[in-house]
Parts: C-alpha cells; structure tokens; sequence
C-alpha cells in the first residue's frame, strides 16, 4: 500500500548548521505531498506542499522538491534557527476508497542549539 | 482568527469511563478528520466524515465512534476507554477531499487512560 518513510532523529545540528530531513515515498498514483511541522505542545501547521512532479514547495527558507523519479520529497533550510526545533512530517495525499487520504511519516524531530 | 478547536486539551482517566472529545472548526470546511499519534508511528487515521451525516472508518477505528450532526462539529467518543488508548489525537479539517487541499489541525488532546 502506499506509504512514507521518513529519516529517524533526532537530528541534532548547530544555529546556522544546513538540514536535510529525508523522505521517500510509495504510491501507485500521483500523490501530492507535504511537510507539516509540529512545534511542541501544539497541533501540525503545514509547512509547504508540491502537487505535481517537479514542483519545489518553498516557505519559511524550507524548500521541498518533488523528484517522482527516485520518489523521494527531502526537506532542505540552507540556515537553521533554533526556533526552527520541532518535529517535521512528510505526508502524501492519496486518492484511496473514495477520498483523498493524507498518510504520515513518523516525523523526524529537529533540535536546533545555539 | 480561522482555526480548529479541541476540548479537553488534556484528560486523565480510568478504565471504562465514557469519554468524548469535542472538536469544533469555524472555517466552513466540509472535510473532518480524526488522528491519533503515537511515537515511532506517525499519525494514523481514526475517523474521518466528508460531509454533515457522512462519517467513515480510518485506519484504527476500533474502539471510538464520532458523529458528524452539523457542519463545524465532529466529536470523538470512547465508549469504555482501555488503556491502549492513551495517545495524542489530533482533529482536522480541509475545505474538501481534493488531494492538493492541506489540512489544517487542532492543538491537540492528550489522554490518559489508567
């Protein structure tokens, strides 16, 4: 079936430090993808998306490109902050039984110290 | 302010007990959404309802029931809470299934179930 997999963490990196957050998928359509990010004590925000293949979904310095040939939506920030601490998840939207159906990674925890 | 409400934030409680955690959105969305989370797991999918009197089974439905009587609310009940679920459940909401349509989350309930 189809499904996420995203890069254990923590990771743990250096203010200014680069990231990389890997996610790969498994989908027998074309899904659209996401990454949410999840600050603590509070619910998912959605980060950035890309809908089609090809498309860079970009926000807060976040990039995110959408490569169908290797399957893959690997989160990039050239400079993180530490308010940039949080868990991200990478996500796909697929059409499954009717709707649109939203299945997780299990979330890559960013700690970022100064 | 457009958002996703979720009450209680956090509860404790037995075995048995009857529970319900109420979810409310204020943006007029169509689509509905339970989630739980669990570390190393993601989030998975409990209910979800794609209109008002239109709700259906995630992927762990066991043990909970929701109803969908008006358009901005979408409550969780557990009938005789066990132990295994004691989670984080998220509630969301998306304008509709469409699979480019993020979904925009509560912050949250934490429940305990002793």
């Amino acid at each position: 079936g189809d499904s996420v997999t995203q890069m254990e963490g923590p990771v743990t990196l250096s203010e200014e430090a680069f990231l990389t957050i890997n996610c790969t998928y498994t989908a027998t359509g074309y899904p659209s993808l996401f990454w949410y990010v999840q600050y603590p004590g509070e619910g998912l925000q959605l980060l950035l998306k890309a809908t089609k293949a090809d498309d860079k979904g970009s926000n807060k310095g976040f990039e995110a490109t959408y490569r169908k040939e290797t399957t893959s939506f690997h989160l990039e920030k050239g400079s993180v902050q530490v308010s940039d601490s949080a868990v991200y998840f990478c996500a796909l939207s697929m059409f499954s039984g009717g709707y649109n159906k939203l299945i997780f990674g299990a979330g890559t925890r960013l700690a970022v110290h100064p | 302010e457009a958002q996703v409400t979720q009450n209680p934030r956090y509860l404790i409680t037995v075995t048995g007990k009857k529970l319900t955690v109420t979810c409310s959105q204020n943006m007029n969305h169509e689509y509905m959404s339970w989630y739980r989370q669990d570390p190393g797991l993601g989030l998975r999918q409990i209910y979800y309802s794609m209109n008002v009197e239109v709700t259906d089974k995630g992927d762990v439905p066991e043990g909970y029931k929701v109803s969908r009587k008006e358009k901005r609310n979408f409550p969780l009940i557990l009938e005789s809470p066990s132990p295994n679920q004691t989670s984080l459940y998220f509630c969301a909401s998306s304008l509709s299934t469409v699979g480019s349509q993020p979904q925009h989350f509560g912050d949250g309930t934490r429940l305990s179930i002793l």
